[in-house]
């Protein structure tokens, strides 16, 4: 079985650019998950879907990020416009079942100048 | 919200000898308990769970505790090799909800 797969693996923006991540989440997985990794504040979780409805849209991070889930096999995380302070590893998950550890993807590199 | 707290940042055993990594949590709603691996420059990968209908589950060499009445749980490895070297999260999350609420992690190395 192909794993969540997440594009690109490395991206360098410059402050105040838009751009936006992709995510393909394991076939017939339903539930899908955006997070934030960085050493300092470690994992944070950005949005979360379930059945392609958003049930959980990141508080703090709202302003900026936007996820979406256009079909049930393609997700996006824009960020607009950037910060310096957007620099991280943005990682996407997806389970299939409630309560089932999700799987994680490669992750996308963002480095913000 | 939850948080999910791991007491040791990092951790250095000897090959061979056993590693413990603990974790508590304050929701006592949480029922479901994954831990995570994660290699240098990968990603996470899952490595085993716990619900809260049992106290204790393994797998290998891997072996989940659960005191629901202390909020704690903890990891077990024994038998360590070098490919145990890696960052380990606990997680924990609400029976139903997939929010899941991640420690910050230990660094654990395995000294030759």
């Amino acid at each position: 079985d192909a794993g969540v797969t997440q594009t690109p693996r490395h991206e360098v923006a410059e402050k105040g650019q838009t751009i936006i991540l992709k995510c393909e989440p394991v076939s017939g997985h339903n539930d899908l998950f955006w997070y934030r990794q960085t050493k300092i504040q470690g994992l944070e979780l950005l949005s979360y879907f379930r059945s392609k409805s958003l049930m959980e849209d990141g508080g703090a991070f709202k302003d900026r990020f936007k996820a979406e889930m256009l079909n049930s096999s393609f997700s996006t995380l824009k960020i607009q416009p950037t910060e310096p302070k957007d620099s991280a590893v943005y990682l996407c998950a997806s389970s299939r079942d409630r309560g089932k550890a999700p799987l994680f993807g490669e992750g996308t590199r963002l480095s913000v100048l | 919200g939850e948080k999910v707290e791991q007491h040791e940042s990092t951790l250095s055993v000897r090959e061979g000898d056993s590693a413990v990594i603990n974790c508590t949590y304050t929701d006592t709603a949480s029922s479901y308990f994954p831990w995570y691996k994660q290699e240098a420059g990968k990603s996470l990968h899952f490595v085993i769970d716990i619900r809260s209908n049992v106290d204790r589950k393994q797998s290998q060499r891997l072996t989940v505790l659960l005191d629901k009445k202390a909020k704690r749980f903890s990891l077990h490895i024994t038998a360590t090799q070098p490919e145990d070297s890696a960052i380990y999260f606990c997680a924990a999350s609400m029976d139903g909800n997939e929010k899941i609420t991640f420690g910050a992690g230990t660094k654990l190395t395995i000294k030759p």
